[in-house]
């Protein structure tokens, strides 16, 4: 079965340092992969998504995401990080070669610092 | 804001109760799908409605149920209610069986 391994439960930057969010996943064919952002009392907004071509992918708010295939790796990146930031993010891979059964890591919790 | 509604935004209710919640999807989206958000098992996929009609399931209990009525909205029954079932369920809605999903801000629940 897939899986996703986020294994920093808590992470704090200060404003304006540069951020990276470790997923590793685990699945036996080309995944679809996935980061959402989840601020307090919200719902999840997708920030990018990976499904096949470039390994770099761009997406909103400034964010990217690399994929690894050898690593198993899907690390979200952001150069210099503004308070709005600070919120939880969610790496999840789709289940079944499509995206409509996801599965998510437990996800990352990020404070920002003035 | 997504476009995606789910009402009530909070739910408080004992052991034993059935629940019901409800999701309306953006305007044009067929697909609707459950999501349980707990701190000991994060977030998983319950279940997923294209166009009234189931399309995938995932770790749904057996006492829970959902449905897509014709206008396309959903509803998630919650019957038997444990402690353990106080969590956050989010609804999210896509126009077809893949794509992007947008969610919902989600109703939390909790069971005394």
């Amino acid at each position: 079965a897939q899986s996703v391994t986020q294994p920093d439960i808590h992470i704090t930057v200060s404003e304006g340092a540069s951020l990276e969010l470790r997923c590793n996943y685990s699945y036996g064919a080309t995944p679809y992969l996935f980061w959402y952002v989840q601020s307090p009392g919200q719902g999840l907004q997708l920030l990018l998504k990976y499904f096949s071509g470039d390994t770099l992918v761009q997406g909103i708010k400034g964010f990217e995401a690399e994929f690894k295939r050898s690593q198993s790796s899907f690390n979200l990146r952001k150069p210099s990080v503004h308070w709005s930031d600070a919120a939880e993010y969610f790496c999840a891979v789709g289940e079944g070669g499509s995206n409509y059964k996801l599965t998510f890591g437990k996800g990352t919790l990020l404070t920002v610092n003035p | 804001d997504s476009g995606v509604t789910q009402t009530p935004k909070h739910l408080i209710t004992a052991t034993g109760q059935r629940v019901t919640l409800r999701c309306s999807p953006r305007s044009g989206d067929l697909s609707v799908y459950w999501y349980q958000q707990s701190l000991d098992q994060g977030l998983q996929f319950l279940i997923q409605y294209y166009n009234g009609e189931e399309r995938a399931k995932g770790n749904i209990l057996e006492r829970f149920s959902a449905q897509q009525f014709p206008d396309l909205h959903s509803e998630l029954n919650l019957s038997s209610l444990e402690l353990g079932d106080s969590a956050l369920y989010f609804c999210a809605s896509s126009v077809g069986v893949g794509g992007e999903k947008y969610f919902g801000p989600g109703t939390r629940l909790t069971v005394t």
